[in-house]
């Protein structure tokens, strides 16, 4: 099993901020098959970016991501009040597919 | 417009089964792979289990193997899980979540709002 950490576990930001968000693999993921998605409180999770760099459709332009192999990153280059949530990676390259812990940006 | 809606959430006693429902619109449902996904209280997203667009290849995390079923009628557009042995830790919101492909491992573009399963005596 593919274990994903992702750190930091809070990210304390304000309005207009950048935001970088990493996601740590314990092996290779296959294709890059990365996703990342952003939960708000007591909604459902949203995707953002999937294959670890192709933006989701409807997604705002200042969200982008990167990377390969073990390591991928989601970035926000200038955070709107909107985004302060938690966020989550996602591989699917292979099964049993999972989650990272997740990283909460919030307001400072 | 995609909708997903979930149903079947209940509180059961360990040791009971249950079966959710996604009922499906606003898109080819049979040309899509389809997953559940939990998140216990107040804690993170876990995958459950994926079904292939045309229900022939099926996928599940270890903790639920040999207990849970994951099928789809494509002529009713309902994904289904069949939840047998429940345990303590199954306790959790249920996500229904379309894949963007009609190959399972996807990403998620699309989420139901959820369904809640409480196992407890």
């Amino acid at each position: 099993e593919i274990i994903l950490t992702q750190s930091p576990g809070t990210l304390s930001l304000s309005p207009g901020d950048g935001a970088t968000l990493f996601c740590r693999a314990s092996q290779r993921v296959d294709n890059s098959y990365v996703a990342w998605y952003q939960q708000r409180l007591g909604q459902a999770p949203r995707l953002l970016v999937y294959g670890g760099a192709s933006t989701a459709t409807g997604v705002p332009e200042r969200f982008s991501g990167r990377g390969s192999g073990t390591e991928f990153i989601l970035t926000i280059s200038r955070l709107e009040p909107e985004d302060f949530a938690m966020y989550y990676c996602h591989q699917y390259g292979s099964s049993p597919w999972t989650f990272g812990q997740g990283t909460k940006v919030e307001i400072k | 417009e995609v909708q997903l809606l979930e149903s079947g959430g209940a509180l059961v006693q360990p040791g009971e089964s249950r079966r959710l429902s996604c009922s499906a619109s606003g898109f080819s449902f049979s040309s899509h792979a389809m997953s559940w996904v939990r998140q216990g209280p107040g804690k993170g997203l876990e995958w459950v289990a994926a079904i292939g667009g045309s229900g022939d290849s099926t996928y599940y995390a270890d903790s639920v193997k040999g207990r849970f079923l994951i099928s789809r009628d494509n002529s009713k557009n309902i994904l289904y899980l069949e939840m047998n042995g429940l345990r303590a830790e199954d306790t959790a919101l249920y996500y229904c979540a379309k894949a963007i492909g009609w190959y399972a491992p996807d990403a998620f573009d699309f989420w139901g709002h959820g369904t809640v399963v409480t196992v407890s005596s």
